[in-house]
């Protein structure tokens, strides 16, 4: 069966630091992969998506930036944090509807 | 642009009670409307979804209505419980690879 692995769980960290965010997907191949954020008490707004390794399209300008070096692999990324980067980051995969990771909860202090 | 409206945006039933929420969409190339449901701190899981050719699809409490020519699609959740509560999410897969999400409902369901 499919599955996917997001981590950490919950990350603390101070503005202008690093970020990131690894998602892993278990049981199939060539997954469609999707990063979402959402701010307390939100919807879902797409960051990025990746239909294959290395090709990865990106939806709001921002911060943040994604890869996909290997085909079960999407990484979330951010040279310098800033305050308005926090929220709750959601790996997902697509088949005909999404499985999503456990989550982060980032708060950018 | 492609765009998904949806209510209401808070519903507080009382357990045994229906809820119903609806939604609008725009793209009527959409061939796939999946319902999420996300209690407080979780991730969004799957608890139905409906294809352009069918109207209605069942699963023991809970159902979804389509009607395309309106673009329209709801959720209906029978027979209520506190465990219900949670907040719901409508989409709809574009005809390339993203899905667009409703704002969600926050469903409170007292006991």
């Amino acid at each position: 069966s499919q599955t996917i692995h997001q981590w950490p769980a919950t990350l603390v960290q101070p503005v202008g630091s690093p970020l990131s965010l690894e998602c892993t997907v278990e049981g199939t191949s060539n997954p469609n992969l999707y990063w979402y954020r959402q701010a307390a008490g939100r919807g879902l707004q797409l960051l990025f998506y990746s239909v294959g390794i290395g090709q990865i399209s990106s939806e709001v300008p921002q911060n943040l930036s994604a890869s996909r070096p290997q085909d079960r692999q999407f990484i979330l990324s951010s040279k310098k944090l800033l305050l308005s980067d926090s929220g709750f980051y959601l790996c997902a995969w697509r088949q005909h509807g999404y499985t999503f990771g456990s989550g982060t909860r980032l708060t950018v202090v | 642009g492609e765009n998904v409206e949806q209510h209401p945006s808070t519903l507080s039933v009382q357990e045994g009670d229906s809820a119903v929420i609806k939604c609008t969409y725009s793209d009527s190339a959409s061939n796939y409307f999946p319902w999420y449901k996300q209690e407080l701190g979780k991730r969004p899981q799957l608890i139905i979804d409906i294809r352009s050719n069918v109207g209605e699809k069942k699963d023991q409490r809970i159902a979804v209505t389509l009607n395309k020519t309106a673009k329209h699609f709801s959720l209906h959740i029978t027979e209520t419980q506190p465990e219900d509560s949670a907040v719901y999410f409508c989409a709809f897969h574009t005809g390339g690879f993203k899905t667009i999400f409703g704002a969600g409902t926050r469903l409170f369901v007292k006991a």
